[in-house]
C-alpha cells in the first residue's frame, strides 16, 4: 500500500534548527511536497521537491532523495510564529496526492 | 489570504440535519477538491472536481453530495451525518489537475460537529 511517515510531535527551541523528516511508500512517484497548518487555519503551501536534492527557500529548506524514499524540511532561526504542524505529501504515479498526519511542531522560547 | 475562502467557518448539526457547506476561489483555477481532516490523521480526498466535471470520488458516503456549478465554487451538501464525519472539512483548488506540480490552495476549512 502507499503510506507516508512522518514523526507525530517535535520539539524546538527559540533560534534554534530543526528537521522533520518524511519517508514515503508510493507506487511511482511526481513529487514530494511540504505544508504549514497553523492550528485551525488553511495548510499554506511551503516547498516542492521533484528531483534530487535541497531546495531553499529563506529560512525554510527542503531535500529529496528519491532512492530513499525520503524527504526533510530543514527550519533554521526558529521563530515562535513557527509552532504549527508541518505535513508531508507525495504524489503517486497517477499524480494522486498521499498525505501523511503531519508533525506538530512546538517551540519554546 | 482570501484566494480560497469556507462558509461557514463552524457548523454544529444533528443527525437528521441538512447542511450545505460552500467554498469559493478567487484564483482562476480549474481544479477543485474536497478533503476531510481528523485530528492525527492524515488528509483524506473526498471529490475532485476539474472543470466542473467530478473525476475522483473516493468511496465517500451518499450522506455526502458535492455540487459543482462552475471552477469558481464548490459545494458539499450535508444529510442524515453521524457523528464519526465530525471534522475539519477543506476545500482546495488548483490550477489543473495532474502534472505532479500543481500546488494545492487551501481555504481555512469548516470545523463540523455532528451531535
Amino acid at each position: 500500500g502507499q503510506n507516508i511517515d512522518q514523526p507525530t510531535e517535535m520539539t524546538a527551541t527559540e533560534g534554534a534548527i530543526v528537521q522533520i523528516n518524511c519517508t514515503y511508500q508510493t507506487s511511482g512517484f511526481n513529487g514530494l511536497f511540504w505544508y504549514q497548518q497553523h492550528a485551525g487555519e488553511a495548510p499554506t503551501f511551503l516547498s516542492y521537491n521533484v528531483l534530487d536534492g535541497l531546495e531553499e527557500k529563506g529560512r525554510f529548506s527542503s531535500f529529496l532523495s528519491r532512492s530513499k524514499g525520503y524527504s526533510y524540511l530543514l527550519l533554521k532561526e526558529l521563530q515562535m510564529k513557527d509552532s504549527a504542524s508541518y505535513l508531508c505529501a507525495a504524489t503517486d504515479s497517477n499524480y494522486q496526492l498521499i498525505w501523511g498526519a503531519g508533525t506538530k511542531l512546538i517551540i519554546k522560547p | 489570504e482570501t484566494g480560497v475562502t469556507q462558509t461557514p467557518r463552524h457548523l454544529v448539526m444533528g443527525m437528521t440535519n441538512k447542511k450545505s457547506l460552500k467554498c469559493e476561489q478567487h484564483l482562476g483555477h480549474n481544479a477543485m477538491y474536497w478533503y476531510k481532516q481528523s485530528a492525527k490523521k492524515p488528509l483524506e480526498l473526498m471529490f475532485v472536481y476539474n472543470f466542473k466535471e467530478q473525476t475522483e470520488n473516493n468511496s465517500v458516503p451518499s450522506r455526502f453530495s458535492p455540487e459543482c456549478p462552475n471552477s469558481s465554487h464548490l459545494f458539499l451538501h450535508l444529510h442524515t451525518l453521524q457523528p464519526e464525519d465530525s471534522a475539519l472539512y477543506l476545500c482546495a483548488s488548483s490550477q489543473d489537475l495532474g502534472g505532479g506540480t500543481d500546488t494545492q490552495y487551501f481555504g481555512p476549512g469548516t470545523r463540523l460537529t455532528v451531535l
